[in-house]
C-alpha cells in the first residue's frame, strides 16, 4: 500500500481557473506536509508547507490539512499557462526527517 | 550564495561500470537524501543521512553506495550491480527537525551507453 497518493492526471484546468490538487497518506502521526512543483527536466521547488488543521494561504495558492480524514489539498487560484506542471506531495514521516512522496499530479493549464 | 549542487548535469555510464554523482551543499543542513526519479514516477529514497559518517538505506538502495565524510557532502556511487541505473538522480537536504523542509540540487540525468 502507498504510503502518500495522488491522482496521476493530467489535470486539464482553464486559464484563470481554480486548479484542485489532492493527496492522502497513510501515516497517522505525520506531521508535516509540503507541495512540491516540478516543471519537466527539472527539480522539485517548495510551493507551499502547512502543519495545522485548516488553510493556509500564499498568493494563488491554498494549502488545506485535514489530519482526521489524512488528507492534503493543494487549490490554485486563477491558473496560469506557467502553472503547468508537475505537483507533487510529500510528508514527513518522522522526526529523522524521512520524507516519502507521492507519484504528482500533472497539471495542464490551457489557454 | 547558499544551495545544493550537483554535478555533473549529465552522466553516462559504460556497462560494468561504477560512476559517481557528487552533491554539496552550503546550507549548513545536518540531513543530505539522495532520490531516484523514473520517468512519469514520483521519487524514491535511496539513502540519508542525518549527521556525519552515517547513513541510512531507502526503499531501494540495492546497487548504490554512498558515504558522508563531510557535512557539505553526500555523493552517490552507482555500481555495476545496479543493472536499470538510467533515471534522474536527485540530491536534497534539509534540517530535521518537525517543520523542516527539504530543497533540492539540480539533478544528474544518468544514462547507459
Amino acid at each position: 500500500q502507498k504510503e502518500v497518493e495522488q491522482n496521476s492526471g493530467p489535470l486539464s484546468v482553464p486559464e484563470g481557473a481554480i486548479a484542485s490538487l489532492n493527496c492522502t497518506y497513510s501515516d497517522r502521526v505525520s506531521q508535516s506536509f509540503f507541495w512540491y512543483r516540478q516543471y519537466s527536466g527539472k527539480s522539485p521547488e517548495l510551493i507551499m508547507s502547512i502543519y495545522s488543521n485548516g488553510d493556509k494561504e500564499d498568493g494563488r495558492f491554498t494549502a488545506q490539512l485535514n489530519k482526521a480524514s489524512q488528507y492534503v489539498s493543494l487549490l490554485i487560484r486563477d491558473s496560469q499557462p506557467s502553472d503547468s506542471a508537475t505537483y507533487l506531495c510529500a510528508v514527513l514521516t518522522d522526526s529523522w526527517g524521512k520524507f516519502q512522496f507521492g507519484a504528482g499530479t500533472q497539471v495542464v493549464v490551457t489557454p | 550564495d547558499g544551495g545544493i549542487t550537483q554535478s555533473p548535469k549529465y552522466l553516462f555510464r559504460k556497462e560494468g561500470q561504477n560512476v559517481t554523482l557528487s552533491c554539496e551543499q552550503n546550507l549548513n543542513h545536518d540531513a543530505m537524501y539522495w532520490y531516484r526519479q523514473d520517468p512519469g514516477q514520483g521519487l524514491r529514497l535511496i539513502y540519508y543521512s542525518q549527521i556525519v559518517n552515517d547513513f541510512q538505506k531507502g526503499d531501494i538502495a540495492e546497487g548504490y553506495s554512498v558515504s558522508r565524510e563531510k557535512k557539505e557532502s553526500f555523493p552517490l556511487t552507482v555500481t555495476s550491480a545496479q543493472k536499470n541505473p538510467t533515471a534522474f538522480y536527485l540530491c536534497a537536504s534539509s534540517t530535521p527537525r518537525v517543520g523542516e523542509t527539504q530543497y533540492f540540487g539540480p539533478g544528474t540525468r544518468l544514462l547507459v551507453l
